[in-house]
């Protein structure tokens, strides 16, 4: 079953310190993992996408990880800032195959940033 | 660019009443998915479309859901009757499904309260 799972359920951090969220998947084929940030209210937006042949990737305060063997994703935040308090979503999809895709959301992680 | 639009942002009504919700997505994306999403949960797909039409309503509960999309455009998404099960957020994306590792785009969601 095409599954992805992600950890901790919900984290608190102090403003300026770093975490990392972590995403499990059992989707196969695969074709591309993105991260999206959800904001309170509002609908989640894409922070970063990775490939089967890419291990890391940057934007900004955000590292992506993947590991495509083991099926294993990690999303870094340096020196974090109150505006990230957000709920983090790892989302895998398969390949293009005619016209349907698979495309599985993982419940999220609720990180809460305080000052 | 203009982002995803969804209206209206919140919805009361009492179960076994009817419903709508619009969406317009982003000008020139040929895919629209209507996502439901519980809290604490990730989106779920309720039904994809390409263009104008549906490809994927494997998830959509027919007896009391339908939606349309005129024209490859605009869409709705109704329930009638609703029930208290089905007080959620619901999520309208777009994709361009031509252009490769695409990002879904989302709009800022309607909520729905069934009381």
């Amino acid at each position: 079953k095409n599954q992805v799972e992600q950890s901790p359920q919900s984290l608190i951090i102090l403003e300026g310190k770093n975490c990392t969220l972590q995403c499990n998947y059992t989707v196969s084929p695969f074709s591309n993992l993105r991260w999206y940030k959800q904001d309170t209210g509002r609908g989640p937006v894409s922070l970063t996408i990775m490939t089967f042949s890419e291990n890391t990737k940057s934007n900004g305060r955000y590292t992506a990880t993947l590991d495509a063997d083991t099926k294993q994703s990690s999303l870094h935040i340096t020196a974090s800032q109150l505006s990230d308090s957000a709920s983090y979503i790892c989302v895998v999809s398969g390949p293009l195959e005619g016209s349907a895709s698979k495309i599985i959301f993982g419940s999220g992680t609720r990180l809460s940033i305080r000052p | 660019e203009a982002g995803v639009v969804q209206s209206p942002r919140y919805k009361i009504i009492e179960k076994k009443q009817p419903v709508a919700f619009w969406c317009n997505p982003i000008s020139g994306h040929n895919t629209l998915y209507w996502y439901r999403q519980n809290l604490g949960q990730g989106p779920e797909l309720l039904i994809r479309y390409e263009n104008e039409e549906a490809v994927d309503d494997s998830q959509l509960p027919k007896d009391r859901f339908s939606a349309e999309r005129l024209k490859g455009v605009d869409s709705t998404l109704k329930i009638q009757p609703a029930e208290l099960g089905d007080s959620a957020v619901y999520l309208c994306a777009s994709s361009l499904r031509d252009r490769y590792n695409s990002p879904l785009h989302f709009g800022n969601g309607t909520r729905l309260t069934v009381t």
